[in-house]
């Protein structure tokens, strides 16, 4: 079955430009969409179809997708940005989620 | 503003049926191409999509789950439906009402209702 991988963890300076990868075999051919959690909250997407925001996501929020490896950005990271955030595709009419990643704002 | 609100017992006891229940209210998401699903999230831990239903009844299921779960719909109250079967303290979890279409992101997201499951 297929499989996302996110790292555990992510720290990023305030006002620094943080990435989390999210892998996948081949995850380039597939729509990745990308959501915040914060303690105690729902999730929230903040990215759909790998690279396009929703129109209440501030722009610092970008992401790509090519080969093997989804990422989102955050430019200019915000102590409001520390959260668990997900990444998740379709496989075989399935959703999938990646394990999570903590994102610290230092 | 399309709203998703859960509803269903905080407490199931171990080898009985969980049932919930969520009203969408607001906004307009009757076409074939909504699918309104259910997503669990066991305490500490990640996000598991369950399956999901469109107003024209056709469903998806996690395979992992689907011999536990049925997902359903009323169309007439903006209402669908989770029943998880033969339920372990495993899925003890905050589960989520969700919007997508078809296979695309979930967009809307209810509060999240947790369920424990325990003797």
């Amino acid at each position: 079955s297929y499989e996302l991988t996110q790292p555990l963890s992510v720290s990023v300076a305030l006002g620094q430009t943080a990435r989390i990868t999210c892998g996948g075999n081949n995850i380039g051919g597939k729509n990745v969409h990308w959501y915040q959690q914060k303690p105690g909250q729902a999730p929230v997407l903040v990215i759909y179809s790998d690279d396009n925001r929703p129109s209440r996501i501030p722009e610092r929020f970008s992401g790509s997708n090519s080969g093997n490896t989804a990422t989102l950005t955050i430019s200019g990271a915000q102590a409001g940005d520390e959260a668990d955030y997900y990444c998740q595709v379709w496989d075989t009419s399935t959703a999938l989620f990646g394990g999570g990643t903590k994102l610290t704002v230092l | 503003q399309l709203q998703l609100q859960e509803s269903g017992p905080g407490l199931v006891k171990p080898s009985e049926t969980l049932s919930l229940t969520c009203t969408v209210s607001g906004g307009s998401s009757r076409g074939s191409v909504y699918y309104w699903g259910w997503i669990r999230q066991p305490p500490g831990k990640g996000l598991e999509w369950i399956g999901s239903i469109n107003y024209s009844g056709s469903t998806y299921h996690n395979p992992s789950l689907k011999s536990q779960v049925t997902v359903s719909v009323d169309t007439s109250k903006n209402q669908f439906f989770l029943r998880l079967t033969s339920v372990t303290a495993a899925d003890t979890a905050v589960y989520y009402c969700v919007r997508h279409v078809s296979a695309r992101s979930f967009d809307y997201w209810g509060q999240g209702t947790l369920v424990t499951v325990s003797s």
